[in-house]
């Protein structure tokens, strides 16, 4: 079956730690593939995307991602985590394949990011 | 700057209760969306309209009615409310053009209790 995979439910890292959220994908072809955050209490917002060419992709806030066809990977990354990173963090795709409208998009089950002082 | 508003913030109903969810978006976005997050499932699709005048069915448009009567406006109603439905509902909005962008705009979520 066609899914999203965030493996990790919770995270806590300490301030200025590096940081890795992973996700996977299980589609035939490469979906398109984004990171959202979730703020306590506000909606989500996009923080980057890949489409296609070059497989490090730069987003907001000093995050960015990786992807890895060889291992259905895309995971998030920022070098060094603020106390205002903590949030819910969401990898959600577009499968290739699908003929809806755009922004159909399918959310994985989210890893919330706590920091530590 | 609005961006997606969503009327109530916050409800409780009792089971078997109507009400109607309003989000507006001052965007002039083509596209607008209706999902439901729960703990642990992440966010899931209900409905979602394409432009004014169409709507269509997401992963689980169960027990859920929407109107897109104005291109600004996407109402989602609950004709008999169960407690299956307590849930947090999110608006979102993205503009049509290109392909798959995938960039939504969320409103701020409404908070909806059946007891």
């Amino acid at each position: 079956a066609q899914s999203v995979t965030q493996p990790d439910i919770h995270i806590t890292v300490s301030e200025g730690a590096s940081l890795e959220l992973r996700c996977n994908y299980s589609y035939g072809a490469t979906p398109y593939l984004f990171w959202y955050v979730q703020s306590p209490g506000q909606g989500l917002q996009l923080l980057l995307k890949y489409f296609s060419g070059d497989t490090l992709v730069q987003g907001i806030k000093g995050f960015e991602a990786e992807f890895k066809r060889s291992q259905s990977s895309f995971n998030l990354r920022k070098p060094s985590v603020h106390w205002s990173d903590a949030a819910e963090y969401f990898c959600a795709v577009v499968p290739m394949n699908y003929g809806g409208s755009q922004g159909n998009l399918i959310f994985g089950k989210g890893t919330k990011l706590s920091v530590k002082p | 700057n609005a961006g997606v508003t969503q009327t109530p913030k916050f409800r409780v109903l009792k089971t078997g209760q109507s009400m109607t969810l309003l989000c507006a978006q001052d965007m002039n976005h083509e596209y607008m969306y209706w999902y439901r997050q729960d703990p642990g499932m992440g966010l899931r699709l209900i409905h979602y309209s394409v432009g004014e005048g169409t709507t269509a069915k997401g992963e689980v448009p169960d027990g859920y009615n929407v109107s897109r009567l104005k291109k600004q406006n996407f109402l989602l109603g609950l004709e008999s409310a169960a407690p299956s439905q307590t849930s947090v509902y999110f608006c979102a909005s993205s503009a049509l053009g290109g392909l798959n962008t995938g960039e939504l705009f969320f409103g701020e979520g409404s908070r909806l209790t059946v007891l």
